[in-house]
């Protein structure tokens, strides 16, 4: 059973840039959830995709965005990036909304 | 104030130890309650469940005390291995999303 996977590991950008991240969900799930976790914190969530809708999303800007496609992979993409956006972006797929599996995570860093 | 709250931290404790971690959450419709360990620069991973009748897993107990919305993880015996972040998660909203406390890091030494 493959997990969840995601890419790239870790990805340099500069402020006013955009980026593109994406997830592979484990096998058999079909939602995927998004999460930010900035160093000493614990994971925020983003938002949440299910079964292609987005289903759900928390107190982020609309500059961050996301797509799921019909094999339930997601992206996320953050336009306009600010310093702040420098974080551990965590991506966890689960099957009906159950109990998320997470990938190892994208690090990204605002230059 | 953050919906869920942790003990602030760093706990340092000789190999051996018994260590506790108190969290207590804000939000009342909070469905389901959890312990995630989180390595230094990886991916959090789930530690236990969290019920209101407690619940034990080898040197790992956790308990939920829904009156005083006030959770607990107990280690008992600590290892080396232990040695990680701990984090309090609520489960809940429209998006069945987990909210995340800051962690609490445990170092255990030899």
């Amino acid at each position: 059973e493959t997990g969840v996977t995601q890419s790239p590991t870790h990805l340099i950008k500069t402020r006013g840039q955009q980026v593109t991240l994406r997830c592979s969900s484990q096998s058999g799930h079909n939602t995927v959830s998004w999460y930010q976790q900035a160093l000493g914190q614990g994971p925020q969530f983003i938002f949440q995709y299910y079964r292609e809708e987005e289903n759900g999303r928390g107190n982020f800007p609309p500059r961050f965005s996301g797509l799921q496609f019909p094999n339930y992979s997601s992206e996320l993409n953050v336009n306009a990036l600010e310093l702040d956006d420098s974080a551990l972006y965590l991506c966890a797929s689960s099957r009906d909304r159950g109990q998320p599996t997470f990938g190892d995570g994208t690090r990204l860093s605002i230059l | 104030r953050k919906e869920v709250e942790q003990d602030p931290g760093p706990f340092n404790v000789p190999e051996g130890a018994t260590v506790a971690f108190n969290c207590t959450y804000s939000n009342s419709a909070s469905q389901s309650f959890f312990w995630y360990r989180q390595d230094c620069r990886k991916e959090p991973k789930l530690l236990m469940s969290v019920y209101s009748s407690g619940n034990e897993d080898g040197r790992f107990t956790a308990q939920l005390n829904r009156a005083s919305q006030y959770i607990s993880l107990l280690i008992r015996d600590s290892k080396l291995s232990d040695s990680a972040t701990y984090l309090c998660v609520a489960l809940g909203g429209s998006a069945r999303q987990l909210t995340f406390g800051s962690g609490t890091q445990l170092t255990v030494l030899p």
